[in-house]
């Protein structure tokens, strides 16, 4: 019972390129999520949605946009990748109420050559 | 600054120890979870916590909310529990209920 599924589980790509990065939820969650994770910095906020065509900023928006069409799909985008941006990408979902857990997604692990 | 520190960062044990995993945060918070992450990047949520305590199978967390601090414990380890374990919380309302997520306590357990 898949609940949150990413476009891709490897990407390789190179300098310079543009990257997208899915993200499908079938759970009719309000909040989607987008991190990415690096040894020893542990999970880090992308950005985030609260409701279709919503968007706000985390802690490491810079090289990055979103994109939130429809509701159970929040897209990451990378306009013009580069090598720091080499990283384990998870997106993640939950409920609009504060009380509900997070069901992330498998992962992307993306490399910038 | 780090809302959620996690101690200790590694952590090994041999099968069969009762394991200790310590988190202390810094904002107000709603809610506060473990999560635990395999080898090949999955996470699932363990335990979803507010107050008190909660019990599933052999793991056990805690939550002390006036000292901001919460324990997972794991009795009778065993090999498969090799895993790193996160430790994240929701903030309160006023900080747009984001959720904060510490570096992660890398636990193997030896046969």
């Amino acid at each position: 019972d898949v609940k949150v599924t990413q476009s891709s589980r490897y990407l390789v790509k190179r300098t310079g390129e543009k990257v997208f990065l899915e993200c499908v939820q079938d759970m009719d969650h309000e909040n989607m999520f987008w991190y990415r994770q690096d040894p020893g910095l542990g999970l880090r906020l992308i950005y985030f949605s609260y409701d279709v065509k919503m968007k706000e900023k985390g802690d490491i928006p810079e090289g990055y946009s979103v994109s939130r069409e429809k509701k159970e799909r929040f897209s990451l985008i990378l306009e013009s990748a580069s090598t720091n941006q080499t990283s384990m990408y998870l997106c993640a979902s939950t409920h609009r109420s504060s009380y509900n857990e997070q069901f992330f997604g498998p992962g992307t692990r993306l490399t910038v050559l | 600054k780090n809302e959620v520190e996690q101690s200790p960062q590694n952590l090994t044990a041999q099968e069969g120890e009762f394991i200790t995993i310590n988190c202390s945060y810094s904002v107000g918070i709603s809610a506060l979870h473990w999560l635990q992450q395999h080898p090949g990047g999955g996470i699932v949520s363990l335990f979803m916590l507010s107050s008190g305590k909660k019990k599933h199978g052999r793991l056990i967390a805690t939550i002390n909310i006036q000292e901001k601090h919460s324990s997972l414990h794991i009795t009778a380890s065993h090999p498969r529990d090799s895993a790193v374990y996160i430790c994240a919380v929701r903030g309160r309302w006023y900080t747009g209920n984001q959720f904060y997520f510490g570096t992660g306590t890398s636990l193997t357990v030896i046969p």
